[in-house]
């Protein structure tokens, strides 16, 4: 059964740090990975979906890469502020389910 | 678009009452899903749905019912609400191929509280 494990499970860091969160899975076979971001009492907001076929994607400050074989991916956020402050969510995607979660870093960001 | 729509926001339901959470996308995704969120234990599949006519349950799904007669609605029933259901739900969309998901958007939630 596919496990998707989140370390740190909280973070903080003073404003202008870069810094990594790590997400790990137990089966390799994925059809996709998907980084979201939780805002307390709000909904999830979609980051990054980086395919199977794919190393890495980029969205402004945010890259987001991903070893198929190795079962991990990597979400990177350059020059932190404290509105990056929240809960950032992955999920793997396999065949013929839905997403299964990992439980989340919650980020603090400090100014 | 509006994307993804959840009604109500807020909900207190007593032991044994029954009720529908509303969701509703404009995207025209094929595929539509239902998650619980429980503090500790993160984001759990209830049904889900891969076009209109089609559904199917998923890692939770005792307890509720699920129907797809169009492909922007995708309402969850709670067909005799227990204190264990206490919890926010989700509803989420996405593109399907026939094979896989692509991003998935998700509503804003409904917080429960079953009494």
């Amino acid at each position: 059964k596919q496990e998707v494990t989140q370390i740190p499970a909280a973070l903080s860091v003073p404003e202008g740090e870069n810094l990594v969160l790590n997400c790990s899975f137990t089966d390799s076979a994925i059809y996709n990975l998907q980084w979201f971001r939780q805002d307390p009492g709000k909904g999830l907001t979609s980051l990054l979906l980086i395919q199977s076929s794919q190393r890495e994607q980029t969205s402004g400050r945010l890259n987001a890469s991903l070893d198929k074989s190795s079962g991990r991916s990597t979400l990177y956020i350059a020059a932190s502020q404290p509105g990056d402050s929240a809960t950032y969510l992955c999920a793997v995607k396999e065949a013929g389910t839905a997403l299964i979660f990992g439980k989340g870093t919650t980020l603090s960001v400090s100014s | 678009n509006a994307g993804v729509t959840q009604t109500p926001k807020f909900q207190v339901l007593k032991t044994g009452q029954s009720m529908t959470l509303q969701c509703a996308q404009d995207m025209n995704h094929e595929y539509m899903s239902w998650y619980r969120q429980d503090p500790g234990m993160g984001l759990r599949l209830i049904h889900y749905s891969v076009g209109a006519g089609i559904t199917d349950q998923g890692e939770v799904p005792n307890g509720y019912n699920v129907s797809r007669s169009t492909t922007e609605d995708f309402p969850l029933r709670l067909l005799s609400a227990a204190p264990s259901q206490t919890s926010v739900y989700f509803c989420a969309s996405s593109y399907w191929d026939g094979v896989n998901t692509d991003t998935q958007y998700f509503g804003p939630g409904t917080r429960l509280t079953v009494l």
